[in-house]
């Protein structure tokens, strides 16, 4: 079956930056695109952008252009989100989450969400 | 960006009641909206694709419709189960935008 499952909790100082993992399993990884969303507390539903994990490529929402960066590793089925120069405004909970279809971008496998705090 | 507006932001019903929830999009989106349930703790679950395709293992009580810029989500029946955050998503156009999210509470 298919599983996301990401890396434990964060704690940062503002100004560092954090990098999420999102290990796939159950599927092809390349298959499929991945998107990145975020929820702040008692918050709503933010998307931060997407990468292929065949190609590599991304695209990020402009609230990040510049401070988010995705990646993978297709060795091992993980995907990678790095938030830099971090503010208490980016305290959330930050999902991963697979397209339904590669044609689709709803998105229908989540992963368990990783708490990023930041805080002095 | 495509502006996602759901109302109502918050509204109370009873376990029976049929209830209705509105998104409507700053433009044109043809279908590509989403609708997905979040309950606390949780993360999202995806309900309906494409304005109106109920998503497999998602009870018949949902419906969705909808078009161009407006859009429904229609819980028939409601059950004790579905008492929770709701939220719209269009993916026609990148960046993908969410609605504010509409609670559902208990009467």
């Amino acid at each position: 079956q298919v599983q996301l499952v990401q890396s434990g909790a964060e704690v940062k100082k503002p100004g560092a930056s954090v990098k999420v993992s999102c290990k796939a399993s159950g599927y092809t990884f390349t298959g499929y695109n991945l998107h990145w969303v975020r929820q702040a507390p008692g918050q709503g539903l933010e998307w931060m952008g997407r990468m292929n994990p065949d190609s590599g490529g991304t695209y990020y929402g402009q609230k990040f252009q510049g401070r988010v960066t995705m990646t993978r590793d297709t060795s091992i089925n993980t995907a990678y989100m790095e938030l830099s120069r971090l503010t208490s405004d980016d305290t959330a909970v930050y999902y991963c989450a697979r397209a339904r279809s590669p044609d689709s971008s709803a998105h229908y496998y989540w992963g368990q969400g990783t708490l990023v705090t930041v805080s002095s | 960006d495509i502006q996602m507006t759901q109302s109502p932001s918050s509204l109370s019903a009873s376990v029976g009641d049929r209830v209705t929830i509105t998104c409507r999009a700053s433009q044109t989106i043809n279908t590509y909206l989403n609708w997905y349930q979040q309950k606390p703790g949780r993360a999202p679950k995806l309900l309906i694709y494409v304005a109106s395709s109920l998503q497999s293992g998602v009870p018949s009580r949902f419906s969705g419709s909808g078009s161009r810029t407006d859009f429904t989500l229609t819980i028939s029946s409601l059950q004790p189960e579905d008492f929770a955050t709701y939220y719209c998503q269009q993916t026609y156009s990148y960046p993908i935008t969410f609605g504010q999210g509409t609670r559902l509470d208990i009467k």
